[in-house]
């Protein structure tokens, strides 16, 4: 158990739709970041938030958008969903906003039908 | 963008057998190589972080080496466990430090 953990494990959802995926860092991590992981793709890197601000940004269409609460928590906001954002979701955390070991999550799998 | 492949795809062996794999990555801008774990259904494991040219690692049976300058790293897996059957993943982070680019990964599989 890294210590981080996401809600929902699982969410299946219609074309259109939007959801709110939901991550909460290891206890003392100031960094949030979120990963995609497609069928056919390896783990890309959407963006990261660091004691509330963002910091680095990925391959995070614009209908995507995140944000990192006062708690440290971290919301992922996926809208106007298509078939193609189905995917495992994961988010990580480290305690710094440099180049320190990321500790993944369980990961949300997104099921758009 | 960085670009990090992995080699091989996937690779069986039989339990005992000792087994390494590659990671290259672009080694301008380098900063960072983790490598890490991941079994079905679990989250990514972090083995190793390295960053220095020369770096040797080790956890256990597992180790890993580090060669900044031709932009490769090796993982080698001693005496190999049905338990060491995963995914394993090298990720690389350039001078700005903080976004990882994975790779595609190795799939590893150990049969008893």
């Amino acid at each position: 158990d890294s210590g981080v953990t996401q809600t929902p494990k699982h969410l299946i959802t219609a074309t259109g739709q939007r959801v709110t995926l939901r991550c909460s860092p290891r206890s003392g991590d100031l960094s949030v970041y979120w990963y995609q992981q497609s069928l056919d793709q390896g783990l890309q890197f959407l963006i990261q938030y660091y004691n509330g601000e963002e910091r680095a940004k990925g391959n995070i269409l614009e209908r995507f958008s995140a944000q990192q609460f006062p708690d440290l928590h971290s919301e992922l906001n996926l809208s106007s969903l298509e078939l193609g954002d189905s995917a495992l979701y994961f988010c990580a955390s480290s305690d710094s906003n440099r180049q320190e070991t990321q500790y993944f999550g369980p990961g949300t799998r997104l099921l758009v039908l | 963008i960085l670009n990090v492949e992995q080699s091989p795809q996937s690779l069986h062996v039989q339990e005992g057998d000792s087994t390494n794999f590659t990671c290259s990555f672009p080694s301008s801008n380098f900063y960072a190589l983790h490598w890490y774990r991941w079994e079905t259904a679990k989250s990514p494991e972090a083995l190793f972080v390295m960053t220095l040219n020369g770096d040797e690692k080790k956890k256990g049976r597992i180790s890993a080496t580090l060669n900044t300058k031709e932009g490769y790293s090796y993982l080698y897996i001693k005496g190999s466990q049905p338990e060491d059957s995963a995914t394993y993943l090298c990720a690389s982070s350039n001078n700005a430090g903080n976004m990882l680019t994975f790779g595609g990964g190795t799939r590893l599989m150990v049969k008893p």
